[in-house]
Parts: C-alpha cells; structure tokens; sequence
C-alpha cells in the first residue's frame, strides 16, 4: 500500500520567509511525528500527534515552529520568518495505534534557507 | 523513554557478518527494542524488532539477554548495500509517547 508521502521533496527558500511543509500518513495511522536531521546528524524530535491533538510538542524549537493536523489524516509544519539554520531535512513518521507498532517514515522535505 | 547508547561507527567487509550491540540499561517492563536502518537522502525504515530472546526475520536477526539491558542486531553476510546508519529505538512504556532517536551507528561496508 502507500507510505507516508511528503512534500514537496526539496524546499529553497530565502531566509525570511515562510514555508510550509506537508505529510500524508499511511491511512488509518493514528499518531504522526515530524523529526528534524541536519546534515550528518541524527533524528531530532520535533512533535507528535494522536489524532489531532499534539500531547508533546516539546521538541519544537522555537515558537516560529508551529503544526497542526486534521483529524487522522495530513500534517502541515509551517516554519514562518525561516533562518539559515532551519535548513535541514524535515522527517515525517506515522503509526498504528498498537504499542508496539514501528514507525512509517516518508522521504522528508530538504529545506534550503539561503 | 530509555536511553540507549551505541557505537558511532563500525567498519566491515563484505560477506561478514556484522554485530551492532545497542545498551538501554534503563527499558521499562513494557518496552520493546526496535531497529531502523536509514540510507543517505531517505527516512528511516523498520528492520526488526523484539520484547526478549531471539527474533529473526529474512533481513536480520535481533538478540535480546535475559535482562534486556541490552540488544544485538545481527546482519549475516554483509554486502555494499548494507552501507547505511542504524538505529535502535526502545519504547514505548506507553502508547502515545514520543520516540527520542540516538546518533545510531554507520556501518560502512567495504569491498
């Protein structure tokens, strides 16, 4: 079936402006979790939905980081006044509601703040 | 959620087998261990995962001790495309939690 789908795959942008980045979950996936990974780095965790309400939004770096979701389904992450240091590629996983349910990753979105 | 700690890096040759051993001395009574591989401009994906003992499946083997304080991912005879960085995630204790991934470790495979 299909996987967690992202778009748009790459993002340039001037530093600045706003962006919003989209993540389709694989239907029926009940919570959703975007994640941060600079160049060479590992997974940053940024927010997690269940259902469409985000118990931890811990990871979010700043307040000019923002998400939400609708109902069960797509996620938007909006990054708004975006800095160089924002780029990075932006990870989208979703999974079932079991516990021990592995997450579904889509490819991410490459954003290029210049 | 349990920390966990694995080497940064490790080197092999192919046809080798490779072991990657992850310690998460603190897992909770209902955590699971699960491992993801990760190639260069793609996401994560699942590879295998277990509660204790021994699991297998067609692309690895995972070994959990008795006191699953640690976990072993086994991939029998490496090849190039085994060249990738992998995860080990433990958790969660609690359905909605959220999942806090280490460095991983990159295996790089050599002809």
């Amino acid at each position: 079936g299909a996987g967690v789908s992202q778009s748009p795959s790459n993002k340039v942008t001037e530093k600045g402006k706003d962006v919003e980045l989209r993540c389709d979950p694989i239907s029926g996936h009940t919570a959703l979790y975007w994640y941060r990974q600079r160049l060479g780095q590992g997974l940053e965790f940024l927010i997690y939905f269940q259902g469409n309400s985000a118990p931890d939004k811990s990871g979010l770096p700043s307040d000019r980081f923002s998400a939400e979701r609708t109902g069960e389904s797509v996620s938007t992450l909006t990054i708004q006044r975006t800095q160089q240091e924002d780029s990075a590629v932006y990870l989208c996983a979703s999974r079932r509601g079991e516990v021990n349910s592995p997450l579904h990753f889509g490819n991410g979105t490459r954003l290029t703040v210049t | 959620l349990a920390k966990t700690t694995q080497p940064i890096s490790m080197d092999s040759y192919e046809g080798q087998e490779v072991n990657i051993t992850c310690s998460h001395n603190n897992i909770a009574t209902n955590d699971y261990i699960t491992w993801y591989q990760q190639f260069p401009s793609q996401g994560p994906r699942f590879i295998i995962q277990g509660y204790k003992t021994k699991v297998t499946n067609e692309v690895a083997s995972l070994f959990i001790p008795a006191d699953r304080k640690s976990s072993t991912l086994s991939l029998p005879r490496v090849s190039l495309s085994d060249t990738a960085v992998y995860y080990c995630l433990v958790g969660p204790a609690n359905y909605g939690q959220n999942f806090v991934f280490g460095p991983g470790t990159r295996l790089s495979v050599l002809p």
